[in-house]
């Protein structure tokens, strides 16, 4: 199975600051990696799918880069509505497999 | 805009089969992989498998001796069957479209299973 370790875990952050979260495979899985934002009680919502392509209705402040084993999310300027849990999931492979999920909180 | 909706009894006995069904409305099933994903109270997500309208499918290994999914294309439905259920198997179960690499995602709301006696 194709591991993808995600960091942080966790972080604090404040309304307009920049932040990123990184997932690194165990092994190369092109650019078949996306990101999805859940908040508590609801599904997962896909953000980003090809690692960097913007799912329609997703703001633009949500970027994603990288490709092979290192993947990175960015949100440019933190908003209220996205204090959530983030995952990536690599899909190269079988199993599907998600990172652990990085929970970004107010600071 | 395809909606997908689980179902399925909500409480299930420690070594019985837990059965959902996920009913896709809104476009056709033969459109789109799809796929079971669950989530433990509290925990991360856990990708259990996939199938295609063809019956083509694969599972997690960790799960592969005890699941099963199937699809009924004429009733637009696909289903999971999870046997031999222990408490571990507690956690909130979705439905999915498992086309990752297409523009199109789509999710159920969600519904919790819970395993105890």
């Amino acid at each position: 199975d194709i591991q993808m370790t995600q960091s942080p875990s966790s972080l604090s952050a404040s309304v307009g600051d920049r932040v990123t979260i990184t997932c690194r495979a165990s092994q190369g899985i092109r650019n078949d990696l996306g990101w999805y934002q859940q908040k508590p009680g609801k599904a997962p919502k896909r953000l980003l799918y090809a690692a960097s392509s913007l799912q329609s209705g997703v703001p633009s402040r949500f970027s994603g880069s990288g490709s092979g084993t290192e993947f990175t999310l960015t949100i440019s300027s933190l908003q209220p509505e996205d204090f959530a849990t983030y995952y990536c999931l690599q899909h190269n492979s079988y199993p599907r497999t998600f990172g652990q999920g990085t929970k970004v909180e107010i600071k | 805009q395809v909606q997908l909706q689980e179902s399925g009894p909500g409480l299930v006995k420690p070594s019985e089969t837990l059965s959902l069904t996920c009913t896709v409305s809104g476009g056709s099933i033969r459109s789109y992989y799809w796929s079971w994903i669950r989530q433990p109270p509290g925990k991360g997500l856990e990708w259990i498998g996939y199938i295609y309208y063809t019956g083509s499918t694969d599972y997690n290994p960790s799960l592969k001796s005890r699941v099963t999914i199937s699809i009924d294309t004429s009733k637009n439905q696909f289903s999971l069957k999870l046997s031999s259920v222990t408490a571990a198997d507690t956690a909130v179960y979705y439905c999915a479209s498992g086309t990752y690499w297409g523009s199109d995602d789509f999710w159920g709301q969600g519904t919790l299973v819970t395993v105890s006696p």
